[in-house]
């Protein structure tokens, strides 16, 4: 079993849609969960941090951790053409390392 | 605002041929990392420093060098690429290891081993 699993798509959403985004993982070390986005040809850039379970909100973005079924989500609400990307999970215990998702292809059509 | 810049962008090798990745950051960084990105398989680590003079292996080494002089550049190097070397690779630092929310990427460069 893989440290941490994310579905790769591709997601279709209509513009103004509510996308649900998923990792899961194994190891129960994790302590930080973060959601990078990665536009085509690009570095990914850091979208959301969380440390420990619990939801944190950016404007129409919303992480979600749920330590205790090792599940994670990311939630975009209003989704626009802009927000086509792919999303990565990424996460990290005590020790300097990322692991991250396969990520998810996300497109929002006009 | 040059934030971590990657050279070269595209770069097409032969089997058996070396080279050096570059990546240097300006915002005095301890913390610099090398990944590769494949098809399937997300990001996965190669190389990362802590600061100057010190480097370590991360989940997939073989084949790369790495060595840390200064702290803003972090070379990668490939003695004798291999087609299975033929990637995306990113650099990306912080401010120090712990700095998980504070991380930035390059902008990649393409590899091509034929």
């Amino acid at each position: 079993q893989k440290e941490v699993e994310q579905d790769p798509g591709p997601l279709s959403v209509p513009e103004g849609a509510i996308v649900s985004l998923n990792c899961t993982y194994s190891n129960s070390a994790f302590q930080y969960f973060m959601w990078y986005r990665q536009y085509s040809r690009k570095g990914p850039e850091l979208l959301m941090y969380t440390y420990s379970s619990g939801n944190k909100e950016d404007g129409r973005f919303t992480a979600q951790v749920d330590k205790s079924s090792k599940y994670i989500s990311l939630f975009i609400r209003d989704s626009q053409p802009s927000d086509s990307a792919t999303y990565l999970c990424a996460m990290s215990g005590s020790n300097y390392k990322l692991t991250f998702g396969k990520g998810t292809l996300l497109t929002v059509n006009p | 605002n040059a934030g971590v810049t990657q050279t070269p962008k595209f770069q097409v090798l032969k089997t058996g041929q070396s080279m050096t990745l570059q990546c240097a950051q300006d915002m005095n960084h301890e913390y610099m990392s090398w990944y590769r990105q494949d098809p399937g398989m997300g990001l996965r680590l190669i190389h990362y420093s802590v600061g100057a003079g010190i480097t370590d292996q991360g989940e997939v080494p073989n084949g790369y060098n790495v060595s840390r002089s200064t702290t803003e550049d972090f070379p990668l190097r490939l003695l004798s690429a291999a087609p299975s070397q033929t990637s995306v690779y990113f650099c990306a630092s912080s401010p120090t290891a712990g700095n998980r929310n504070t991380i930035y990427f390059g902008e990649g460069s393409w590899l091509t081993v034929v």
